[in-house]
């Protein structure tokens, strides 16, 4: 079974709205951390945001947020008032253990001016 | 730099090469993975370190892959008799081990295709 599901390979966004990337994940571990990457065109990954499973708030990083529902073991990246820039691959990511990291399959976001 | 170091970043070479790729990661991060991605696709995983052991190798595709770590630091990857299904992006990334909060930083990768 998939430790870590994204469930919308591909969506579009108009220029200055929000979006919203979905992100659903399962583990036993009572500690783990959740991580969303950014990969744009160019290939390189580029970490956007950490959410604690012991925090009590949601991640927030400038335009990033992370809405994380821990019962429903969701923890989905919000990206306010796209920007073209935005456009690109995005993968959640899952660290349990301290070492091992599952990645999603990814979401390809494309934002339209 | 301070950051993860791919070479070569680009690498093309005939089928039935073997190739070595290496990944120089960030000072003091002794966990290092890693990843293969196709045109388009997510990341799939090969092998992590932690130090120069290799707990997870579950990854490697074929007897034909194999990779290594010394000194707790510089990681190559090795493939033999290379076929044409090799060609992909290769990514190394690395971490402070032991930790749940600490991020995965990759490097820039080595496109590779095999002709």
């Amino acid at each position: 079974a998939q430790k870590i599901t994204q469930t919308q390979p591909g969506m579009f966004v108009q220029e200055k709205e929000a979006v919203t990337l979905d992100c659903t994940y399962d583990t036993s571990d009572p500690s783990y951390g959740l991580f969303w990457y950014k990969q744009p065109s160019s290939g390189e990954m580029i970490f956007l945001i950490y959410q604690g499973s012991y925090d009590q708030q949601n991640a927030t990083e400038g335009r990033y947020s992370l809405n994380f529902q821990k019962a429903r073991k969701s923890a989905n990246l919000v990206i306010s008032a796209s920007q073209l820039g935005d456009s690109a691959m995005y993968f959640c990511a899952m660290r349990e253990g301290g070492f091992s990291f599952i990645f999603g399959k990814g979401t390809r976001l494309l934002v339209k001016p | 730099g301070a950051g993860v170091s791919q070479s070569p970043s680009n690498k093309v070479t005939e089928k039935g090469k073997d190739v070595e790729l290496r990944c120089d990661p960030i000072s003091g991060h002794t966990a290092l993975y890693w990843y293969r991605q196709s045109l388009g696709q997510g990341l799939e995983f090969l092998i992590y370190f932690q130090g120069n052991s290799a707990p997870d190798k579950s990854g490697l595709p074929s007897d034909r892959f194999s990779a290594e770590r010394t000194g707790g630091s510089v990681s190559t990857l090795t493939i033999q008799r290379t076929q044409q299904e090799d060609s992909a992006v290769y990514l190394c990334a690395s971490s402070l081990a032991g930790l749940n909060n600490q991020p995965q930083h990759f490097g820039d990768g080595t496109r590779l295709s095999i002709l």
